[in-house]
């Protein structure tokens, strides 16, 4: 079985601040870890994704993600928050060894970033 | 940048009736998916299709639900009788193929009020 946790239902920083959303995984074999962002009235839009090589993941909007096998955690960072980067992170995983393609999501993370 | 569209944005019905949910994927993508997301709670997979056939569904996906291609563009979901736990926002997604590294990018929602 494959699970996504996001320890944190809510994260504020300030803007300009550096930012990040945790996630940990659990899967039996080897992860592929995506991160979606979902603004009000919208849907999920994809931001990056990990599938092997580099540990660092950079991705859309200036975000970055560091996959990290032995923590078995795939965290969410921004070195500058934007205002406009307040908005619902999920963490998503699909398990290399499973057949399908059905992502597992977290919980959730809404990101607030105060002027 | 080509979207995946979803109609109609809201929908309330009664319990008891039968809902059609409408989806238009990305134009070459092969692979189209539903998920779910009940208010408060994660995103769910409900089913994957391909080739005009279902390939992988969860346990959510019971018998009052079905997906179908009708024609080259629209993927649907039917809700045979709807029950008052079936309000949520649902989810199209489509990716290029199947493989397990192919990202798979979100619709809008439709959101679902059974009364």
């Amino acid at each position: 079985a494959q699970s996504v946790a996001q320890p944190e239902d809510q994260v504020n920083v300030a803007e300009g601040n550096p930012l990040t959303v945790k996630c940990t995984y659990s899967v039996s074999g080897n992860p592929y870890l995506f991160w979606y962002v979902q603004y009000p009235n919208r849907g999920l839009q994809f931001l990056l994704k990990y599938i092997t090589g580099d540990n660092l993941v950079k991705g859309s909007y200036g975000f970055e993600a560091e996959f990290n096998k032995s923590q078995t955690s795939f965290h969410l960072k921004k070195p500058s928050a934007l205002v406009s980067d307040s908005a619902l992170y999920f963490c998503a995983v699909r398990d290399m060894n499973n057949a399908g393609n059905m992502l597992t999501f977290g919980g959730g993370t809404r990101l607030m970033v105060k002027p | 940048e080509p979207e995946v569209t979803q109609t109609p944005s809201h929908q309330v019905t009664q319990m008891g009736q039968e809902v059609i949910l409408r989806c238009v994927p990305i134009s070459n993508h092969l692979y189209f998916y539903w998920y779910r997301q009940i208010l408060g709670q994660k995103v769910e997979f409900l089913v994957s299709f391909y080739n005009n056939e279902i390939s992988e569904k969860s346990e959510i996906f019971d018998d009052q639900f079905s997906v179908e291609r009708p024609d080259g563009s629209n993927f649907t979901l039917k809700i045979r009788s709807t029950k008052l736990e079936d309000s949520a926002m649902y989810f199209c997604a489509s990716s290029k193929e199947g493989v397990r590294l192919e990202t798979q990018y979100f619709g809008p929602g439709t959101r679902l009020l059974v009364l």
